[in-house]
């Protein structure tokens, strides 16, 4: 079945020390997306990659980065977590923008 | 920009009973409007959506209704279930869709 595909499911990391998050998807679509999702709060956009123009949120922190080296695959790096970045971090790919995304799983980052 | 918001944060009901979520949008050119479930631990997931040619859309189990001239939209689930217990979010068109604040469904047995 086409998916989007998140590893790992659960991931530790010290503070200040640089964490690399990976999303891979099957469905050929052109845009994939990263969110960061807070304990009971909606899903808030970190940035999206339409095929390969990268578009920034303009509150995202520079803090994080994010690369696509093709077209199934996009990673979340956070150059040096701070406690205030645990979060569920949520991959999202739709064919074109503003259309259904389809999410996920999500990977849960902890920063001890 | 696009705002979309929801108008309780938590909804409680009773096995069997219809539910209704709501939600208010701000940006009166939104055209495409979508509802998604969110279950504890996993990813959203697409429940229906409505474009703005159209004032109401029915799947199943599920309706959602849009009134352009107050920028509202509304999800109702028919005789809801346990399994629909989870956070509703409500997301608009823009530059890419933007989600509601969320409401967190309970069904009580």
């Amino acid at each position: 079945d086409a998916m989007v595909i998140q590893n790992p499911r659960y991931q530790v990391t010290q503070f200040g020390k640089p964490v690399t998050l990976s999303c891979s998807q099957t469905l050929n679509h052109n845009v994939m997306y990263w969110y960061q999702q807070k304990s009971s709060q909606a899903p808030k956009l970190l940035f999206h990659y339409y095929d390969k123009d990268f578009n920034n949120e303009a509150d995202t922190p520079d803090n994080f980065q994010s690369r696509r080296p093709n077209t199934s695959f996009c990673f979340l790096d956070i150059r040096s977590p701070g406690l205030g970045d645990a979060a569920m971090y949520l991959c999202a790919t739709s064919l074109y923008s503003g259309e259904e995304q389809y999410f996920g799983p999500g990977t849960r980052l902890t920063v001890t | 920009g696009e705002s979309v918001g929801l108008h309780l944060p938590t909804l409680s009901v009773q096995e069997g009973d219809n539910s209704i979520i709501n939600c208010a949008y701000s940006n009166s050119a939104s055209d495409y409007f979508i509802w998604y479930k969110q279950e504890s631990g996993k990813g959203p997931q697409f429940i229906i959506d409505i474009r703005s040619n159209m004032d109401k859309r029915q799947g199943q189990r599920v309706t959602v209704l849009l009134n352009k001239t107050v920028k509202h939209l509304s999800l109702q689930i028919a005789a809801t279930q346990p399994g629909d217990s989870a956070v509703y979010f409500c997301a608009g068109d823009g530059n890419d869709m933007r989600f509601g604040a969320g409401t967190r469904l309970t069904v009580k047995p």
